[in-house]
């Protein structure tokens, strides 16, 4: 799996909306955009995933660059909930099994009340 | 409620001793993984398995091993070898990729933390 950058940690107001980057310069044609995130001494939970296209669910929005080198996680309004360390995960399509993930430090996401 | 379990939460071993954790699914899914997290640190991949009676090593297999013998459950063994095994265990599933779609998300467990004594 290739490697993926962030910012090891950042800051946001309670209501607002939170914008969290991700860079993967060398990332391949068939790699996925995954993020997960990790509330505190609990296990990982999906978010969201993408491939080229910006990707919306309940949980957050993911809007891919042109180029598929950068993507960024949009929480749209942050609630005290959302308080966890955000892992961008980039994973290869394997037609004959299900690889494990690869994860970087993740950004810790700090949301003031 | 579908999901996966690992027992206990906490668990305390002497040094030197084998300890198993336990990882159960009924989600019907054929993959399962064990990681290993370190404060502040990212998950790392012990082993992983896709289908009954087979696994591979992960990224860190030195000193564990594991077994498939049915699809629920993916039992993990600390053993005596593991140099530094005080950590936070995490087990995961995943159904099986399709050709068609992309990758599935994977299934967390609540995870085991362990301290080694």
């Amino acid at each position: 799996d290739a490697k993926t950058t962030q910012p090891n940690s950042m800051e946001s107001n309670e209501e607002e909306p939170v914008h969290l980057p991700c860079n993967h310069s060398t990332i391949s044609g068939t790699d996925y955009i995954h993020w997960y995130r990790q509330l505190p001494s609990q296990g990982p939970e999906y978010v969201i995933h993408g491939l080229t296209s910006n990707v919306n669910n309940r949980m957050a929005s993911l809007a891919i660059a042109e180029d598929r080198k950068s993507s960024t996680l949009i929480l749209h309004r942050a609630t005290l909930r959302d308080a966890a360390v955000y892992y961008c995960i980039l994973r290869g399509y394997s037609g004959g099994g299900a690889d494990g993930l690869t994860f970087g430090k993740g950004t810790h996401l700090i949301i003031q009340p | 409620d579908g999901g996966i379990t690992q027992s206990p939460k906490y668990l305390f071993r002497k040094e030197g001793q084998n300890v198993t954790l336990s990882c159960e699914q009924n989600l019907n899914h054929d993959a399962m993984y064990w990681y290993r997290q370190d404060p502040g640190q990212g998950l790392r991949l012990i082993y992983y398995s896709q289908i009954v009676n087979d696994f591979q090593k992960g990224d860190i297999a030195e000193g564990y091993s594991v077994s498939r013998e049915k699809k629920e459950s993916f039992p993990l063994t600390v053993t005596s070898a593991q140099k530094n095994p005080t950590a936070f265990y995490l087990c995961a599933s995943n159904p099986p990729s399709r050709r068609s779609t992309p990758i599935d998300e994977q299934f967390f467990g609540p995870g085991t933390r362990l301290t080694v004594l």
